[in-house]
């Protein structure tokens, strides 16, 4: 059962340009979770999706940043217009449910490096 | 509102010495509390969880944790480290109740290095 897969692993953009990270949930797991983690900081809560629903999208910056988790295909982060302070690492996580007792599992994260 | 207070950046021990690595939480409600490891380059993954019941957890590797709620910690230990446990840990904190309950709150990381 393959885990959490990101896309890609890394990614360099200029400012200006559009990123775009993937997640592909764990088989069987509907709820996905976006995490961001600043160099030197500890992973801070982004945005929470089900299946074509935004659930929680309460740590997501105002603008430029949006997710999406259609029925088909991953979930999507998408940050237009990236500046520099926009470089960090950003982590999908899964659950097959968002009871409290179910643990998230981590994807690898891409790393994204605005110039 | 819950938060994690990971006290020391960078922890060094030598190899077969004991490993302790602090983890203080603060919740309104009763928390479920976490430690997960991160390898180089690498996603997080999970070593031990509190969620009820015994207050002392064991993890994976020969990690283990103990809750204390009068002193609100949850750190982490191992009696005898291995050149393999260096890495970066993670203490987490999740509420078992409210709205938002699914949510983890990160401290900001311990980097153990294990010295031969």
């Amino acid at each position: 059962n393959a885990g959490v897969m990101q896309n890609p692993r890394h990614l360099v953009r200029r400012r200006g340009q559009e990123a775009r990270l993937r997640c592909s949930p764990m088989k069987g797991h509907s709820h996905v979770y976006w995490y961001r983690q600043l160099p030197e900081e500890g992973l801070k809560f982004m945005v929470y999706l089900q299946k074509e629903n935004i659930i929680d999208e309460s740590g997501m910056p105002k603008e430029r940043f949006s997710a999406e988790f259609p029925k088909e295909g991953p979930s999507i982060l998408r940050i237009q217009q990236v500046v520099r302070g926009d470089s960090a690492a950003y982590f999908c996580a899964s659950s097959p449910l968002p009871r409290t007792n179910n643990e998230q599992f981590f994807g690898p994260g891409t790393r994204l490096t605005v110039l | 509102a819950q938060s994690v207070t990971q006290l020391g950046s960078h922890v060094s021990v030598s190899e077969g010495a004991l490993v302790l690595l602090r983890c203080n939480y603060s919740s309104s409600v009763p928390p479920y509390l976490f430690w997960y490891v991160q390898y180089p380059n690498q996603g997080l993954q999970l070593l031990l969880k509190y969620t009820t019941g015994a207050t002392l957890v064991k993890g994976i590797n020969g990690f283990e944790a103990e809750f204390k709620k009068s002193e609100t910690s949850f750190h982490l230990t191992k009696p005898s480290a291995h050149m393999s446990d260096a890495a970066e840990y993670f203490c987490a904190v999740r509420t078992e109740s409210g709205g938002s309950n699914y949510k983890l709150t990160f401290g900001k990381g311990t980097l153990l290095t294990v010295n031969p």
